[in-house]
């Protein structure tokens, strides 16, 4: 099983700020199948990145995924008010699928 | 568009099996992709259970294979979960999803394990 470890476990940042948030895999995730989501409470996570770097349909370009191997990257170029959440990393490249514990983007 | 809805009891006995339903709409699918279910215990993270191709065949989280059943019904366009031989430990908020990179999900359903 492939285990995902995230850090920060919360990043604390100012509207228009950038965010990097990382996703390290204990070995390497095939073909980079690696997605990134987005939770707010209460709500289903909604999908943001696939493949490690392509944004799903209707994500905003300030979104953008990178990566491979066991090394991968969410980066919020500027972030606007409605990004601040929890984001989570999975990767779906070999079964069991898992996902890392998830980094929270808060308001400092 | 899209749109998947879980359905089932929210409320589960200990030892008892869980079932629940996901209707999907907006897609067909006998068309293809995988379909699925996660699970997200109250203040925790994610953790996927398991998922069914359109033909039937399924990928289980070895964690739970011993107690877990997803099937396909391609005439209802649903597919279903069970978990058998429930605890406290498997109260969680379940979502059903679509594609292996779930990019759509269910509004997810509160199922709690308690006598």
């Amino acid at each position: 099983e492939i285990v995902l470890t995230q850090s920060p476990g919360t990043l604390s940042l100012s509207p228009g700020e950038r965010a990097t948030l990382s996703c390290r895999a204990s070995q390497s995730v095939s073909s980079s199948y690696l997605a990134w989501y987005q939770q707010k409470p209460g709500q289903a996570p909604r999908l943001l990145i696939y493949g490690a770097s392509s944004r799903a349909t209707g994500i905003p370009d300030r979104f953008s995924g990178s990566g491979s191997g066991t090394d991968f990257t969410l980066t919020i170029s500027r972030l606007e008010p409605e990004d601040f959440a929890v984001y989570h990393c999975q990767q779906y490249g070999s079964s069991p699928f898992t996902f890392g514990p998830g980094t929270k983007v808060d308001i400092k | 568009q899209v749109q998947l809805q879980e359905s089932g009891p929210g409320l589960v006995k200990p030892s008892e099996t869980l079932s629940l339903t996901c209707a999907v709409s907006g897609y067909s699918i006998s068309s293809g992709y995988y379909w699925g279910w996660i699970r997200q215990p109250p203040g925790k993270g994610l953790e996927w259970i398991g998922s069914i191709y359109h033909s039937g065949g399924t990928y289980y989280n070895p964690s739970l294979k011993s107690r877990v059943t997803i099937s396909v019904d391609t005439s209802k366009n649903q597919f279903s979960l069970k978990l058998s031989s429930v605890t406290a430990a498997d109260t969680a908020v379940y979502y059903c999803v679509r594609r292996s990179f779930s990019d759509y999900w269910g509004q997810g359903t509160l199922v709690t394990v308690s006598s």
